[in-house]
């Protein structure tokens, strides 16, 4: 069974400039969850993807944006990078039954993409 | 609205002695609470969920936690410390949408 996947796993980027980050969820799930985490905190939710469509949305700008594909994989977009946007990007995957505004469903995360904006 | 509060940034046990990690946690239905761990450079590995089957929850390596409800807590204990569990602790609690919450993390260092 293949775990989650994300590439690349370190990316520097400067300010102003545009990412993609991708992710490949776990062999049977259909649920991806993004997560930032900044130095010395806990992730934050920046939003869900079930079944191809948004779950659920953190208190995030709309230039993070995401898309999910068939196959479940996923990619989280940054437009116009500030230089707090520096930080680890979690990916997690879950199956769910529905999308349910409340799960339980545990979530597998990957290794992360380290980004720096300078 | 959901939160989770770990009151300890920084545990230093000595190898062989008992671990405790404190949690608290507020939510406005039942939670599920998870604790996951991570080493230095990597990703979060689950630990143990909680989800209302039973109060006292055996994860792997040795952790367990115990849901108390009346006490809004969920603690993570080990009763005896290893090196390689030196890494941050997570506290988790499920909310709306999908979301985890994390709380803020407790580092664990063991010494020899």
């Amino acid at each position: 069974e293949t775990g989650v996947t994300q590439s690349p796993t370190h990316l520097i980027k400067t300010r102003g400039q545009q990412v993609t980050l991708r992710c490949s969820s776990q062999s049977g799930h259909n649920t991806v969850s993004w997560y930032q985490q900044a130095l010395g905190q806990g992730p934050q939710f920046i939003f869900q993807y079930y079944r191809e469509e948004e779950n659920g949305r953190g208190n995030f700008p709309p230039r993070f944006s995401g898309l999910q594909f068939p196959n479940y994989s996923s990619e989280l977009n940054v437009n116009a990078l500030e230089l707090d946007d520096s930080a680890l990007y979690l990916c997690a995957s879950s199956f769910s039954l529905s999308n349910l505004r409340w799960s339980t469903d545990t979530q597998y995360f990957g290794p992360g993409t380290r980004l720096t904006v300078l | 609205a959901q939160s989770v509060t770990q009151l300890d940034s920084h545990v230093s046990v000595s190898e062989g002695t008992p671990v405790l990690l404190r949690c608290n946690y507020s939510s406005s239905y039942s939670p599920s609470l998870f604790w996951y761990v991570q080493h230095p450079n990597k990703g979060l590995q689950l630990l143990l969920k909680y989800t209302s089957a039973a109060t006292l929850v055996k994860g792997i390596n040795g952790f367990e936690a115990e849901f108390k409800k009346s006490e809004t807590s969920f603690h993570l204990t080990k009763p005896s410390a290893h090196m390689s569990d030196a890494a941050e602790y997570f506290c988790v609690v499920s909310g709306w949408g999908g979301k985890l919450i994390f709380g803020q993390g407790t580092e664990l260092s063991v010494k020899p």
